[in-house]
């Protein structure tokens, strides 16, 4: 088992720019979660997909970010134009059906975004 | 306003000691609890979860409790090695939702 597989691992960019990750989740699971990571908020949720259906985008901070799951296997988090505050670790995580089935994280994307 | 504090943003703890680290949450509503850890340059990997049933949970070294009445969790990691120094999350599961705190960074000294 491969885990969660995202590309690319570091992403430097200058503002004004468009940025896509990319993440593969693990074969089986149904649902994909992508989450940011920063010193001043942790953690936090920007979008989930079940079955490749977007359930919950509420996180998405502005229009700017937009994501897709186009099948079982892939994922996108796009960022059109980039700010350099949106500079932080992107982690797409999957986990299985089911209430209480942990969440298995990649590796992260560092943004840096200047 | 966090709904997950770990208010504890790093531990120190010399190898074979207990480490314990704490965890509060302010929904009531929360019915399920994991534990996180992660190594730099790493995603978090799971480590330990309990539910709001069950007061105590258990996988080898590691124990987490849970005392709903304080709305407090704690991670026991009995002994501590130097392989467990890393950044540990608390998580509270809200419906699909993980809300996390924000970390407690441990290290454990030979």
């Amino acid at each position: 088992d491969a885990g969660v597989i995202q590309s690319p691992r570091h992403e430097v960019t200058e503002m004004g720019q468009e940025v896509t990750l990319r993440c593969k989740p693990i074969s089986g699971h149904n649902s994909l979660f992508w989450y940011r990571q920063t010193m001043m908020r942790g953690l936090e949720l920007l979008i989930y997909f079940n079955n490749n259906v977007p359930i919950d985008d509420s996180g998405m901070p502005e229009d700017r970010f937009s994501a897709k799951m186009p099948n079982a296997s892939f994922s996108t988090l796009k960022i059109q134009p980039s700010e350099p505050r949106d500079s932080a670790v992107y982690f797409c995580a999957s986990s299985l059906p089911g209430h209480n089935s942990p969440l298995h994280f990649g590796n992260g994307t560092r943004l840096t975004v200047t | 306003d966090q709904q997950v504090k770990q208010n504890s943003p790093s531990l120190s703890v010399q190898e074979g000691r207990i480490s314990i680290l704490n965890c509060d949450y302010t929904n009531s509503m929360f019915d399920y609890f994991l534990w996180y850890k992660k190594y730099p340059a790493e995603g978090p990997t799971f480590l330990i979860s309990i539910s709001s049933i069950k007061d105590k949970n258990e996988d080898g070294r590691f124990t987490v409790f849970l005392n709903k009445s304080a709305k407090h969790l704690s991670l026991h990691i009995v002994p501590s090695q130097p392989g467990d120094s890393a950044v540990y999350f608390c998580a509270a599961l809200e419906s699909y939702v993980l809300i996390f705190g924000q970390g407690t960074e441990l290290s454990v000294k030979p």
